[in-house]
């Protein structure tokens, strides 16, 4: 399978711990999104790489989310201190450039933080 | 006011019915325009972009109206199989972000 690839799919966790989700975008984009999407919203911006370099991050990323993507290949998203209100899918895309080309999903990383 | 507005729905139409979706963005400097479907949890896939001479995918049908900054898509002769959430989306700026609105919740009955 060659599409964006996302590790853990499920992840159930008690509030106050940190969980880290993987993705590994399609090999040969450069692009790197992250979304949250809960229940009845659509996908929420969280942040965007240009290989290796985060060029924008959303408000909704708090002081407590952090992502990297260390060599421009594979991205990184931790949320430390879960809350309850963190229970969301985690989706990861990526592109190509120019702009306007279309953005591929991952099949999103479920949290549930209990 | 939300940067992508849809209205939610849901919309229940029978087969063979023709539905349209509208949905509306907030800036006017708004570059790029898309229509993803979203099955029952899973991710949204690309539909179709938009463009503002209007495009067409099969019974699929995309408007841009930029002086209204309006979005349309209409489905003809709906399938059971086209039963899912349709979503908005707005690139809104220097071309990272895509914005999404809420969805739009379509079923098609027997």
């Amino acid at each position: 399978d060659t599409g964006v690839s996302q590790n853990p799919r499920h992840k159930i966790t008690k509030r106050g711990q940190n969980v880290t989700f993987r993705c590994d975008p399609i090999s040969e984009h450069n692009r790197l999104y992250w979304y949250r999407q809960t229940l009845g919203q659509g996908p929420e911006f969280l942040t965007y790489f240009q290989n290796e370099a985060q060029l924008e991050k959303s408000r909704l990323l708090s002081d407590r989310f952090s992502a990297e993507r260390p060599k421009g290949s594979f991205s990184t998203l931790e949320i430390q201190r879960t809350e309850q209100g963190d229970s969301a899918m985690y989706l990861c895309a990526s592109s190509l450039e120019p702009s306007g080309n279309t953005i591929y999903f991952g099949e999103g990383s479920w949290l549930t933080v209990v | 006011r939300k940067e992508v507005e849809q209205d939610p729905g849901p919309f229940n139409v029978p087969e063979g019915a023709t539905v349209a979706f509208n949905c509306t963005y907030s800036n006017s400097a708004s570059q790029s325009f898309f229509w993803y479907r979203q099955d029952c949890r899973k991710e949204p896939k690309l539909l179709m972009s938009v463009y503002s001479s209007g495009n067409e995918d099969g019974r699929f049908t995309a408007q841009l109206n930029r002086a209204s900054q309006y979005i349309s898509l209409l489905i003809r002769d709906s399938k059971l199989s086209d039963s899912a959430t349709y979503l908005c989306v707005v690139n809104m700026n220097s071309g990272y972000a895509l914005n999404f609105g809420k969805g739009t919740s379509l079923l098609v009955t027997p």
